[in-house]
């Protein structure tokens, strides 16, 4: 199948930093990629759809200036944690998709953040 | 809006033993039903999937049928192996089609 790279696969940052999640679609150019969050022993929580070109489409309840994503080609999409905080802690999850051939949706190996 | 509920963990079976994770699914229209793994330290991967109704997917000896009469997919293996532990997510599109909502995830165990 596709290769969905997700980078870094583990950070650990201090409070009040920023932290800079890459999504890169290695072997097919993804039209839309997708943000998750994974809590210790829950489901993944969808954050945020992103269309190649335009501005994210965030979920209720996830804030946006928080969470900002960029999609500027169709091979890399970045999550920036703003200003985090230990709540902030969590499994991050990329996925990316090309909805113009109706490809499945291919998912990264997830980056761990640590806020201390 | 679409949601997906699925029997909590964690599972714990011996080898060759038979494998049944219930999933329901409450939506509007015609859902697309996938069943992702995830190995142990490694991303999900999609195991197998229904688009339409009565639909069996079936991978690596994993099978699930797209019941709409019970709104239920339930992810089936006649004999687990050891190297089938992982944590089974079923997952469904979002009413605009466009991204998965994902069911708790379960926990599978195996032991030789």
């Amino acid at each position: 199948g596709a290769v969905v790279s997700q980078h870094p696969s583990r950070v650990i940052c201090k409070s009040g930093t920023s932290v800079k999640i890459e999504c890169r679609s290695l072997d097919f150019q993804a039209t839309t990629m997708f943000w998750y969050r994974q809590f210790p022993k829950q489901s993944l929580m969808l954050m945020a759809t992103s269309n190649e070109g335009s501005k994210a489409t965030y979920e209720q309840g996830v804030e946006k200036d928080k969470f900002l994503i960029n999609h500027a080609s169709l091979t890399l999409s970045t999550l920036t944690v703003t200003s985090a905080h230990p709540e902030d802690s969590s499994f991050y999850i990329c996925s990316a998709a090309s909805l113009v051939s109706n490809t499945e949706a291919f998912f990264g190996q997830g980056t761990r953040l640590t806020v201390v | 809006g679409n949601s997906v509920t699925q029997m909590e963990g964690p599972v714990t079976l011996s080898e060759e033993a038979f494998l049944t994770i219930n999933c329901t699914y409450t939506a509007t229209g015609y859902p697309s039903l996938f069943w992702y793994v995830q190995y142990p330290g490694e991303g999900l991967q999609l195991l197998l999937k229904a688009t339409k109704a009565d639909d069996k997917g079936s991978n690596k000896g994993f099978e699930a049928t797209y019941r709409k009469e019970t709104t239920s997919f339930h992810l089936e293996k006649g004999s687990v192996q050891v190297s089938d532990s992982a944590v089974y997510f079923c997952a469904l599109t979002n009413q605009a089609g466009t991204a998965l909502i994902f069911g708790k995830g379960t926990t599978l165990s195996v032991s030789s």
